[in-house]
């Protein structure tokens, strides 16, 4: 079964770094995901496309503190200097054979 | 402006039906899949539905088989979603989104979403 994992909350201090995990299921590891956030009372915004091997494509207008990796079923998201606008909640998302799967997402709170 | 406008939310009572719209600008909306996401309030995202570009293939998830159907009309650039047999679990904002380059993909374009509530 098509399963990503997050932890439910990150905090990191204005100006510093913060880096988000999401896990594939097993059987999964060399799926491609994509990272979406989501500020407070907004809709969703798509960061990026993630490759197992760790290429990722941004999307547009998509600063270049958000940047993203990979190791084995671990998919990452990384914020440096982080702003407050970044206090959001943060999604990955990947796909299979005639579905879509979401993480549960990681909220971010900037200290 | 590449953009996604939903439209047709509101209150319903359980049982009864909505249909969602969703406006496209911006880009060639005949080139790509399309999908539904919602997001119950207070919770996560769930992708409902997809379509693809001829409107020959659809996908749902199963808690909506048989009670939603996805739709698109190329001419007019838009996608729809008829919901019937709403229950309250169904109370949600609903996302239009695009898949980014083919057949399952990442959602690169979101709509600002539609609230439906499923209520007596």
């Amino acid at each position: 079964q098509l399963v990503l994992t997050q932890s439910p909350s990150a905090s990191a201090s204005l100006g510093a770094s913060v880096k988000l995990t999401c896990t594939l299921s097993s059987g999964h590891s060399n799926y491609a995901i994509a990272w979406h956030q989501q500020q407070p009372e907004k809709g969703p915004r798509y960061l990026m496309k993630l490759n197992s091997d760790g290429s990722h494509s941004k999307g547009d207008g998509i600063p270049d503190r958000f940047s993203g990796s990979s190791s084995g079923a671990e998919r990452y998201l990384t914020i440096s200097s982080l702003q407050s606008e970044d206090e959001a909640d943060y999604f990955c998302q990947t796909w299979g054979t005639g579905i879509h799967v979401f993480g549960t997402g990681t909220k971010v709170t900037v200290l | 402006e590449v953009q996604l406008v939903e439209s047709g939310g509101g209150l319903v009572q359980p049982g009864g039906s909505l249909r969602l719209s969703c406006a496209a600008t911006g880009f060639t909306f005949s080139n790509y899949w399309m999908s539904w996401v919602r997001q119950a309030p207070g919770k996560g995202l769930e992708w409902v539905a997809n379509i693809n570009q001829l409107g020959s293939e659809k996908y749902y998830v199963d808690s909506v088989k048989g009670r939603f159907t996805i739709s698109r009309d190329n001419a007019k650039n838009s996608l729809y979603l008829q919901m019937n047999s709403l229950r309250a679990e169904d109370t949600a904002v609903y996302y239009c989104t695009r898949e980014k380059t083919g057949r399952f993909d990442a959602f690169d374009i979101w709509g600002q979403g539609t609230m439906v509530t499923v209520s007596s």
